[in-house]
């Protein structure tokens, strides 16, 4: 049975461009989570979609974006990447909004 | 929303011994608290979690304990070994309005046990 699968692993990108993220949550799983982890700290939320509707958002700017799919997989945005966006982008799936969350392995996001 | 404090940063122990974090919480909604550790480069792996119907809960060499009244919760680790050694992170679930469905974490312990 798979986990939750994440992709790229790792990713560089210039200040000022775009970049999409991707998630797949585990079979049976209606809720993704998108979190972010800068290097030294714990993980910070950025959006929750539960039945393909956006549940929650965190203190993050509208260059982030994110949807969830008919299938529950996701996708995270960012647009107008700045230096302090380099981070582990972090996706959790559950099956329900308030219990069960297991995280895919992330992606490394790299800002030059 | 809620806030959720972690200490210490850093532990270090011999193996063998006990190692204890503990972490507090400022949300009495908050009813689950899960329990992370993460190895270098990987992701956060869930090792336990307890809810706010029970006091205290086990597996194996693992327990957490949870006190409502006074919002706080704690890891014990016991006969520790080398790989143990990672990032350990405590998190609460929000329960209500806008923090309903979000993990809100420590900044984590660094463990480190020495053989």
């Amino acid at each position: 049975d798979a986990g939750v699968t994440q992709s790229p692993t790792h990713l560089i990108k210039t200040r000022g461009q775009q970049v999409t993220l991707r998630c797949s949550p585990i079979s049976g799983h209606k809720s993704v989570s998108w979190y972010q982890q800068v290097l030294g700290q714990g993980p910070q939320f950025i959006f929750q979609y539960y039945e393909k509707e956006e549940r929650g958002r965190g203190n993050f700017p509208d260059r982030f974006s994110a949807r969830q799919f008919p299938n529950y997989s996701s996708e995270l945005n960012v647009n107008a990447l700045l230096l302090g966006d380099s981070a582990l982008y972090l996706c959790a799936s559950s099956p329900g909004q308030t219990y069960g969350y297991t995280f895919g392995s992330g992606t490394r996001l790299t800002v030059v | 929303g809620e806030n959720v404090e972690q200490h210490p940063s850093t532990l270090s122990v011999q193996e063998g011994d006990s190692a204890v974090i503990k972490c507090t919480y400022s949300d009495s909604a908050s009813n689950y608290f899960p329990w992370y550790k993460q190895e270098l480069g990987k992701r956060p792996q869930l090792i336990i979690d307890i809810r706010s119907n029970v006091g205290e809960k086990k597996d194996q060499r693992i327990a957490v304990t949870l006190n409502k009244t006074a919002k706080h919760f704690s890891l014990h680790i016991t006969e520790t070994q080398p790989e143990d050694s990672a990032v350990y992170f405590c998190a609460a679930l929000g329960e209500r309005g806008s923090t309903l469905g979000r993990l809100y974490f420590g900044r984590g312990t660094q463990l480190t046990v020495w053989p």
